[in-house]
Parts: C-alpha cells; sequence; structure tokens
C-alpha cells in the first residue's frame, strides 16, 4: 500500500519556468490537498479538492493552478516559478472531512 | 476564517517528564480537530483527533489530548516524554460544516532532553 506519493521528490527551477508536481494516491479518497511549508510558517494550504473534477482556493494559491482529472491524482502547477516559490510542497488525502489526512513524502523546489 | 494558533515555537523538557503541547483554535461551528507529528525531511503522520464525544482523546505512541470547548483548546501531552518524542508537532482544524479547508498551526518544535 504506497498511501500518498509525490513527484518528483526534488527539484531545481530557474525563475521563469513551469513544472507540475504530481500527486498519486491509492486509499480511494475523495479529499486531496496541497500545502508548502516553509521556516516558522507551518502548513499554509494553496489549493485542494473535495472529489474528482473539483478543485478550490486555499489560503495562498497566487501563482499555482491544479487540476484533479482522476480521482487518485491531483497536480500542482507552476506557471511561472519565482524564488518567492522555493519551498517544501506537500500533497496530503483523506477520505472525508472528519478523517484524517496522510501526507506524501514532500517535494522540495528550489527556483533561482 | 478558521484559523490555528500554537503560541510555543520551542517546548524542551526534561525525559520521563510530562509534556504540553499547547494549541487553541477559532472556526465557525463545531471543530473537527487533529494533532501531526513530522520528522526532520519527512512527510506529517496522523497522531489523533477529536470529532465528538469524550473530551480527552487518547492516541499513538501514548499522546493525548484534551478538548476545551470553552476556551477553544486542544492541548497535547503525554505522562511521560521520551528522547524518541524530539519532533516538530502540528495542530489542525476543519469546520464541520460546509468549510472543507483543514488549516494548520505554525508547529510547536518538541525537544525532549535526555
Amino acid at each position: 500500500n504506497a498511501g500518498v506519493t509525490q513527484t518528483p521528490k526534488f527539484r531545481v527551477l530557474k525563475t521563469g519556468q513551469s513544472m507540475t508536481l504530481l500527486c498519486a494516491q491509492d486509499m480511494n479518497h475523495e479529499y486531496m490537498y496541497w500545502y508548502r511549508q516553509d521556516p516558522g510558517m507551518g502548513l499554509r494550504l494553496i489549493h485542494y479538492s473535495v472529489g474528482e473534477g473539483t478543485t478550490a482556493k486555499g489560503e495562498v494559491p497566487d501563482g499555482y493552478n491544479v487540476s484533479r482529472l482522476k480521482k487518485q491524482n491531483f497536480l500542482l502547477g507552476l506557471e511561472s516559478a519565482a524564488p518567492s516559490q522555493t519551498s517544501v510542497y506537500f500533497c496530503a488525502s483523506s477520505l472525508q472531512g472528519n478523517t484524517e489526512a496522510f501526507f506524501g513524502q514532500g517535494t522540495r523546489l528550489t527556483v533561482v | 476564517a478558521q484559523s490555528v494558533a500554537q503560541p510555543e515555537d520551542q517546548v524542551n523538557v526534561a525525559e520521563g517528564n510530562p509534556l504540553t503541547v499547547k494549541c487553541t483554535y477559532s472556526v465557525s461551528g463545531n471543530p473537527y480537530l487533529f494533532w501531526y507529528v513530522q520528522y526532520p525531511n519527512r512527510g506529517l503522520q496522523f497522531l489523533l483527533k477529536y470529532i465528538t464525544g469524550d473530551n480527552l482523546v487518547k492516541g499513538s505512541y501514548g499522546f493525548e489530548a484534551e478538548f476545551n470547548k470553552s476556551q477553544t483548546s486542544f492541548h497535547l501531552k503525554k505522562p511521560s516524554a521520551l528522547v524518541s518524542d524530539s519532533a516538530l508537532y502540528f495542530c489542525a482544524v476543519r469546520a464541520s460544516g460546509s468549510a472543507r479547508q483543514l488549516t494548520f498551526g505554525s508547529g510547536t518544535q518538541l525537544t525532549v532532553l535526555p
């Protein structure tokens, strides 16, 4: 049982480049989330989804886009990377709103 | 908007002593409350949750938390700390109504001293 898998684990981008982070879960969860973690700021919600084909903005959505075309996958896109997007990105999923979330191992992104 | 406050960035405790990591929350309606732990270079791991019922919730690795509605708090506790408990702890909240967002606090670094 793989749980939540994030791809890639590390990435270095140049300012202005684009990329897509992939999150895959094999637990048939309805809810999926993308967070960024920065020192001293905890986890901040970027976007989330409550089911296949749905997405919603979180606390810090600017500069990011997401898609949930398949229930098991939640993609996070950076259209034009900026140094302020240097962070560790975590994907998570939960069965429903009152159940615990399961987290991936994280993606460390550096924008130079 | 819902929010979580963890007032202590750092908590130090001696091994064998009881530990408390504080959390207060703000949410419309009834809360769903969670505690997670993060070890270095790892994702978050679930410890325990409060949904409804008994205010004292028991979780993994001997941790427990007490839900206090009047004080809007959900403090994490353990009777006897271990060095291996040293990690970053996060409290999280979601409203039980229509809001779907899971909001995290800024985290508390727990260090258990041998």
